[in-house]
């Protein structure tokens, strides 16, 4: 079993949307939780982090963790066009290894 | 504020020709530094990481090689590419938050092209 688990998609929303993104994990002891979003040939870029359960919200985004499920989630509202993008979740403990989901594509449509 | 940088951003090299990436880091001192492999479709792959000068953890044994010469700067190597190596590079540092590393940040990436 894969430490996290993600739904690579393609997920195809029209303009104004609102986009869930889900990750599922196995490791219990995951504290800080990360959804990166990456552009086409770009790195990746931090776009949300919280640290234990409850939601985190930063403009349009909000990020959500239910530690008791192992479940956290990325909700894009009015989503637009430069919304187009993979989004990856990750997530670690204390150390050095993050964990990474293998990311969901997402294409807003105008 | 901390920023890093990532050369080149785009490499087509032949097989069995040597192989040199460099990532530096500023803004910030002693940071974790990690070099990823990105396939399509199949998510991040942890080849190396360092927690200080000299100090190389290999994750995956591998045609590549790692080396932190200096505190902000990490390089990945090669001495014969195979067409296996191509693949989408990144490099990565985070630092240490109230003991514990929570934050990851990506350069922009190399692609590399083996032919």
């Amino acid at each position: 079993q894969k430490e996290v688990e993600q739904d690579p998609g393609p997920l195809s929303v029209p303009e104004g949307a609102i986009v869930s993104l889900n990750c599922t994990y196995s490791n219990s002891a995951f504290q800080y939780f990360m959804w990166y979003r990456q552009y086409s040939r770009k790195g990746p870029e931090l776009l949300m982090y919280t640290y234990s359960s409850g939601n985190k919200e930063d403009g349009r985004f909000t990020a959500q963790v239910d530690k008791s499920s192992k479940y956290i989630s990325l909700f894009i509202r009015d989503s637009q066009p430069s919304d187009s993008a993979t989004y990856l979740c990750a997530m670690t403990y204390t150390g050095n290894q993050f964990y990474f989901g293998t990311g969901t594509s997402l294409t807003v449509i105008p | 504020s901390q920023t890093i940088h990532q050369w080149p951003a785009t490499l087509v090299q032949p097989v069995g020709s040597p192989l040199s990436l460099e990532c530096t880091v500023e803004g910030t001192s002693n940071p974790n530094l990690y070099w990823y492999r990105q396939a399509a479709g199949r998510g991040l792959q942890l080849l190396f990481y360092s927690v200080g000068i000299g100090q190389i953890s290999s994750e995956v044994p591998q045609n590549l090689s790692a080396s932190r010469p200096q505190d902000r700067q990490f390089i990945l190597s090669s001495k014969k590419l195979l067409l296996s190596d191509s693949g989408f590079y990144l490099c990565a540092w985070s630092v240490p938050l109230r003991a514990t590393n929570e934050k990851l940040f990506f350069g922009s990436g190399t692609q590399l092209s083996v032919l």
